[in-house]
């Protein structure tokens, strides 16, 4: 079965350094979205992407963020300066539309740790 | 704002039990609901979704939605060793294809 893959699983970055979270979403899906989970805490939508362009961002999205999809595969997630509160899980997910009869299907996520 | 509430846990039940697991949203305009089950530090994987009023079965699942008390559940049957993991209720609103998520709770099958 088709899977979304995200690289790499684990990333250990310094406070202010600037870090590149990758995901090659399912092939024939069209949107693409980021969550991150911060440790016993509850899965938060970052932003969500489509006909390359962002459809929708949160609060958390805010000018350190940034996504794009580089080519027909890859989509990426940037944190230009890393902060100790950005330390979570970062899940990458994709799906063939909207609505009920069109899944999220998440990636196996990376664990991003700020020191 | 729209929230998603679950009920506090962890909740423990027998192997074989029924566990019931509940979920109440704040915004009248979802549409589309999901339970999705997450083992620790793995992502969320989807158990059903649900968008009409009543039951929804699958095998040993069944979703229920009361969209009058914006309430929506999952009874989990013959519990097994298996299921104890985290379970998330998460709800879409209109055309939005975002996902809203509660914080989610965490089921004990003893066996």
């Amino acid at each position: 079965e088709p899977e979304v893959t995200q690289t790499p699983s684990h990333q250990v970055t310094q406070m202010g350094q600037e870090v590149i979270l990758r995901c090659v979403p399912i092939s024939n899906h069209l949107y693409f979205y980021w969550y991150r989970q911060i440790l016993g805490q509850k899965v938060e939508f970052l932003v969500s992407f489509y006909n390359n362009e962002i459809s929708e961002k949160s609060e958390i999205f805010d000018d350190q963020f940034s996504v794009e999809r580089p080519d027909g595969s890859n989509f990426t997630l940037k944190i230009r300066s890393t902060k100790l509160e950005d330390s979570a899980m970062y899940f990458c997910a994709s799906s063939t539309g909207t609505g009920i009869n069109s899944p999220l299907h998440f990636g196996n996520g990376t664990r991003l740790t700020v020191t | 704002q729209k929230e998603v509430e679950q009920n506090s846990g962890p909740l423990s039940v027998p192997e074989g039990a029924i566990a019931s697991l509940n979920c109440t949203y704040s915004d009248r305009g979802s549409q589309s609901f999901f339970w999705y089950r997450q083992y620790s530090g793995k992502s969320p994987e989807l158990i059903m979704s649900i968008y009409s009023n009543g039951d929804k079965e699958d095998g040993r699942f069944t979703a229920q939605l009361n969209k009058a008390s914006q309430y929506v559940s999952l009874l989990i049957r013959d519990s097994q060793p298996s299921d104890s993991a985290t379970y998330l209720c998460a709800f879409q609103t209109g055309a939005n294809s975002k996902l809203t998520f509660g914080k989610g709770i965490t089921l004990s099958v003893r066996p």
